[in-house]
């Protein structure tokens, strides 16, 4: 599985942008992006995925580089709930569907 | 979406006994995975709950350590043998269809502490 490379750790000031960086040079044509968040004490949540074009949803926005080697997590205005380890995923193509999780990174919003 | 339950939340157990967890689904779907998240650290896939087959274990995982059920599509169990103080953890289950487009679900989570 191809893997993705993110910062362990970030800050954020409240109602702030925060731009949370993965590199994943080795990823395929087939694979999609994906993003999860896992708020204290819960399993992870969905956030949101993109396979080549920009994607915005009510939580977040995902930036994807043109060659695909990298993608930008966008959370527009930060608030202290957005505290949370953020794991950027690749899925493969085919039925086995699994998600393959990194370190992620600590997001901590002060306010 | 689909809203998943695991029982029971949290538990306390011997070492060398073993605990059984449960995992329903509140709607059919075709992927259930099993994962393991030790303190301070990321999930770890365990396994592929098959249904109607035996569960396919990603590297380091073993049935006999692990064993797991899917007798439907809506519900699995993880049983965690034999239990050591190093297996303790939240134990979590998850669903997804199987493109890879579509969102995975999680459970709350089980926390285990093995004394």
């Amino acid at each position: 599985d191809a893997k993705t490379t993110q910062p362990n750790s970030m800050e954020s000031n409240e109602e702030e942008p925060v731009h949370l960086p993965c590199n994943h040079s080795t990823i395929s044509g087939t694979d999609y992006i994906h993003w999860y968040r896992q708020l204290p004490s819960q399993g992870p949540e969905y956030v949101i995925h993109g396979l080549t074009s920009n994607v915005n949803n009510r939580m977040a926005s995902l930036a994807i580089a043109e060659d695909r080697k990298s993608s930008t997590l966008i959370l527009h205005r930060a608030t202290l709930r957005d505290a949370a380890v953020y794991y950027c995923i690749l899925r493969r193509s085919g039925n086995t569907g699994k998600l393959i999780f990194g370190q992620g990174t600590t997001l901590q919003v002060k306010p | 979406s689909a809203v998943i339950s695991q029982k029971p939340s949290r538990d306390i157990c011997q070492r060398g006994t073993s605990l059984t967890i449960q995992c329903q689904v509140d709607s059919q779907v075709t992927m259930m995975f099993w994962y393991r998240q030790q303190p301070g650290q990321s999930l770890t896939l365990i396994a592929t709950a098959n249904q109607g087959s035996e569960a396919t274990y990603e590297s380091g995982f073993v049935i006999d350590k692990f064993p797991i059920s899917r007798p439907n599509l809506t519900f699995s169990t993880l049983t965690v043998s034999n239990m050591s103080p190093e297996d303790s953890s939240i134990y979590l289950c998850s669903v997804a269809g199987t493109g890879r487009w579509e969102t995975q679900y999680f459970g709350p989570g089980t926390r285990l502490l093995v004394l």
